[in-house]
């Protein structure tokens, strides 16, 4: 029944070695979002895409990537991680309008060593 | 810039105790308020928005713009309440700002 699927639930990386977070979802939604949270913080919005409109958050370092092939997929690509990139990622859709919600996925806790 | 702010990391109570869960936000348009919950091991999910004026489990928020807040609240607290639960505000542009959260938990 899951409607935002995020692979793997685990990701454990090397320091320096690309890696790439999936999502895919079966609501058709329009709206696709990748929020990076650190422990005992707030989910922090990296970017969105509005179809295939990209929107980078400002302080989103380069290092974060996404591509969104078609509607049901998005990826996170990480291109050199750090220790400090080690988080729960977490991907949510949301169709067009107002005071619609997000639903999110399971999330992806990334390790780095 | 938006920003929500959640002041207690923390809450306890008993159950069959009223709970209130704070949230202050600053934006200069319409906000889009909603309450978000998550229970051990599951995903985030939506417990109710402001639009809608529901009650959800017993829960009901307030949009207040006056004092720009938006504060949880339900009656009797119920074990099952235990969980972690975010106040999210979502711009007319469709970004969603979090607050940091408030981890609530009902004693027996």
């Amino acid at each position: 029944d899951a409607m935002v699927i995020q692979n793997p639930r685990y990701q454990v990386t090397q320091f320096g070695k690309p890696v790439t977070l999936s999502c895919s979802q079966t609501l058709n939604h329009n709206v696709m979002y990748w929020y990076q949270q650190k422990s005992s913080q707030a989910p922090k919005l990296l970017f969105h895409y509005y179809d295939k409109d990209f929107n980078n958050e400002a302080d989103t370092p380069d290092n974060f990537q996404s591509r969104r092939p078609n509607t049901s997929f998005c990826f996170l690509d990480i291109r050199s991680p750090g220790l400090g990139d080690a988080a729960m990622y977490l991907c949510a859709t949301s169709s067009l309008g107002r005071n619609t919600e997000a639903f999110f996925g399971q999330g992806t806790r990334l390790t780095v060593v | 810039a938006q920003r929500v702010t959640q002041p207690e990391k923390l809450l306890s109570v008993f159950k069959g105790a009223p709970v209130e869960l704070k949230c202050n936000y600053s934006y200069s348009g319409s906000p889009e308020l909603f309450w978000y919950v998550q229970y051990s091991r599951q995903r985030l999910q939506l417990l109710l928005r402001h639009i809608s004026r529901e009650s959800i489990k017993g829960f009901t928020a307030d949009l207040n713009k006056g004092e720009t807040s938006f504060h949880l609240k339900k009656p009797f607290a119920q074990e099952e309440d235990s969980a972690m639960y975010y106040c999210a505000l979502k711009t007319n542009a469709g970004k969603s700002t979090f607050g940091d959260g408030t981890t609530l938990t009902v004693k027996p």
